[in-house]
């Protein structure tokens, strides 16, 4: 499979862990992006890379949350402190810089956290 | 700031009914539109999108979409659904060429028999 690939796909912890998901990407893609899902809503804009360099990030992105892309190839998005309101669906995307036009990410199937 | 508004949470259809799944969007620029479709246990995946030229898309599955400037409206359409396009329809919009995307609440489409 040469998807985007998320992990785990399912994480249950306790508040005030801390909990890291990773993803890797469509390998020849520059561009990376985290999402955020909750229930009965649709997928919200957390960060993006272009290559290792984070280009944006969202209001939504407190300074619990850190996310990296350290060679420019698989990314980590850790929450520190996980609170209640963190639990969602965080989704992963990738996309090839120079096919913008086909305006079209690539999603992977997701990483459920549930804070208890 | 852009928004985008899907207008119907659900929508219940019979197979081989047409079916329209509605969305508005703001925005005080030009954008770029998207559908995107989540089928049960699946990824997000792209059904069609507006960038430029006709205003009136198709996917390969059937469905299409046209994009009305003046209604700020993006609208998709299917003249006969399956019992296997039943998922959830995200409408989308983008400003930029950063991939940033602003995603509606989302549409579920239940194709009965």
């Amino acid at each position: 499979d040469t998807g985007v690939s998320q992990d785990p796909r399912h994480k249950i912890t306790k508040r005030g862990q801390n909990v890291t998901f990773r993803c890797d990407p469509i390998s020849e893609h520059n561009r990376l992006y985290w999402y955020r899902q909750t229930l009965g809503q649709g997928p919200e804009f957390l960060t993006y890379f272009q290559n290792e360099a984070q280009l944006e990030k969202s209001r939504l992105l407190s300074d619990r949350f850190s996310a990296e892309r350290p060679k420019g190839s698989f990314s980590t998005l850790e929450i520190q402190r996980t609170e209640q309101g963190d639990s969602a669906m965080y989704l992963c995307a990738s996309s090839q810089l120079d096919s913008w036009n086909t305006g079209e990410l690539f999603f992977g199937e997701g990483s459920r956290l549930t804070v208890l | 700031a852009q928004s985008v508004t899907q207008l119907d949470s659900q929508v219940p259809v019979f197979e081989e009914a047409p079916v329209e799944l509605r969305c508005n969007y703001s925005s005080s620029v030009s954008v770029y539109l998207f559908w995107y479709v989540q089928y049960p246990n699946q990824g997000l995946q792209l059904l069609l999108k507006y960038l430029s030229g006709s205003t009136l898309v198709e996917s390969i599955n059937g469905f299409e979409a046209e994009f009305n400037k003046s209604q700020t409206s993006f609208h998709l359409r299917k003249p006969s659904v399956h019992i296997s396009d039943t998922a959830e329809y995200f409408c989308a919009v983008s400003k930029s060429n950063t991939g940033k995307l602003i995603f509606g609440q989302g549409t579920t489409l239940q194709v009965k028999p």
